[in-house]
């Protein structure tokens, strides 16, 4: 089982629509966790952090569930300009080395 | 404005040839990260470094080299012992060696390392 898992997608939904996705790690001692945007061909941008509370960003709302071990990204009233892959990262803050990509699940937004 | 400079964007390297990616930061960051992502896959990491003068392999350091001889630069040295070495190479800071709530990583724009 990979360490951090995420739908590859592609998920296709039309403009204005509500779309969520979610990323599941396997580890229970995993501290902090974040949602990035990585466009075509371009390096990945911190899209944002994952509060334990969780958190909202005008379209943008992150979830966590520590007990399903799972983070989720919710974006309402989606524009044609998230069209983008969106990654899970997860870091167990023990190490540097134990920050971990997933591999990113791919949406595209239609007119 | 500060930020992270990659170079070059694009690189060619001959098979049995040794190239050199270059990382700068001016954000005062600590620490340093280069990363290698393949089509469809998760960044894997190749080294980090948390200090000037140390730095730590990633989980593929295998035909890597690296040195942080100053905190603003990290470059990356692609050896011939690195036998699949096309591949997108992205290089991040952060503040410390641990991103955490509310500050992740900073990423340059990577360099296209394709061998010919």
């Amino acid at each position: 089982r990979k360490e951090v898992e995420q739908d590859p997608g592609p998920f296709n939904v039309p403009e204005g629509a509500t779309v969520a996705f979610n990323c599941t790690y396997s580890n229970s001692a995993s501290q902090s966790f974040f949602w990035y945007r990585q466009d075509c061909r371009k390096e990945p941008k911190l899209l944002m952090s994952v509060y334990s509370s969780g958190n909202e960003d005008g379209r943008f709302t992150a979830q966590l569930n520590r007990a399903s071990q799972y983070i989720s990204l919710l974006i309402r009233d989606s524009k044609l300009s998230d069209s983008a892959t969106y990654l899970c990262v997860v870091n167990m803050k023990s190490s540097a080395s134990k920050i971990i990509f997933g591999s990113g699940t791919r949406l595209s937004i239609r007119p | 404005d500060g930020g992270i400079t990659q170079s070059p964007k694009y690189l060619f390297r001959k098979e049995g040839q040794n190239v050199t990616l270059s990382c700068e930061q001016n954000l005062n960051h600590d620490a340093m990260y280069w990363y290698r992502q393949d089509p469809g896959q998760g960044l894997r990491l190749i080294y980090y470094s948390q200090i000037v003068n140390d730095f730590q392999k990633g989980d593929i350091a295998e035909g890597y080299s690296v040195s942080r001889e100053k905190k603003e630069s990290f470059p990356l040295t692609v050896t011939s012992a690195q036998k699949n070495p096309t591949a997108f190479y992205l290089c991040a800071s952060s503040l410390s060696g641990h991103p955490r709530e509310g500050y992740g990583y900073t990423f340059g724009s990577g360099t296209r390392l394709t061998v010919v």
